[in-house]
């Protein structure tokens, strides 16, 4: 499997444009969440999606944010309109969520995507 | 709500040092708990885990234990290498969760020859 993938690796653009980010998870992976990565407050989990069906999506910092998964093997990232302080890294991670209590299963995270708005 | 704290850093050591990363979780029920790394211009892979109390990870020469009584997991490596140049993660997944990961800010190590 060549892992998670996401697209672009890199993205700048205006401050005020919409800007979509991509993930292709691990084929069979049931869990995919979305993270940002900045300098001032680390790995933020922003959504996670379960079975396509979103849980959860408190880490969603405002409404200019949307994710969503329409198929097992695709879900985007959107910004619309984008500003100056969403530039960060963003990542994408896929697991096999088998159920019960107990977290013991891997995320497997994409290369990233390092998004820069002008 | 959950949270995990880690040492500042970054770390700096030479070849062959001990390493300590100290790491700190606050949760209720009962989390697993993760160490991932991340080297540069990549993604976060894992280095290890533990799921339960008194639980050793262990990987590469890395270990970590799960400590229930002091709430920590704190990363070791006897002798590290120019190689493990790196910013380390700690994390945790709360208990009764499907997977969604909480994130200490990471420690960046650096080893030097």
């Amino acid at each position: 499997d060549a892992g998670v993938i996401q697209s672009p690796r890199h993205e700048v653009t205006e401050m005020g444009q919409e800007v979509t980010l991509r993930c292709k998870p691990i084929s069979g992976h049931n869990s995919l969440f979305w993270y940002r990565q900045t300098m001032m407050r680390g790995l933020e989990l922003l959504i996670y999606f379960n079975n396509n069906v979103p849980i959860d999506d408190s880490g969603m910092p405002e409404d200019r944010f949307s994710a969503k998964m329409p198929n097992a093997s695709f879900s985007t990232l959107k910004i619309q309109p984008s500003e100056p302080r969403d530039s960060a890294v963003y990542f994408c991670a896929s697991s096999l969520w088998t159920g019960g209590a107990v977290m013991n299963t891997e995320a497997f995270f994409g290369q990233g995507t390092r998004l820069t708005v002008v | 709500g959950d949270s995990v704290t880690q040492m500042e850093g970054p770390v700096t050591l030479s070849e062959e040092a001990f390493l300590t990363i100290n790491c700190t979780y606050t949760a209720t029920g009962y989390p697993s708990l993760f160490w991932y790394v991340q080297y540069p211009g990549e993604g976060l892979q894992l280095l290890l885990k533990a799921t339960k109390a008194d639980d050793k990870g262990s990987n590469k020469g890395f270990e970590a234990t799960y400590r229930k009584e002091t709430t920590s997991f704190h990363l070791e490596k006897g002798s590290v290498q120019v190689s493990d140049s790196a910013v380390y993660f700690c994390a945790l997944s709360p208990g009764g969760s499907q997977g969604n990961l909480i994130f200490g800010k990471g420690t960046k190590l650096s080893v030097k020859p």
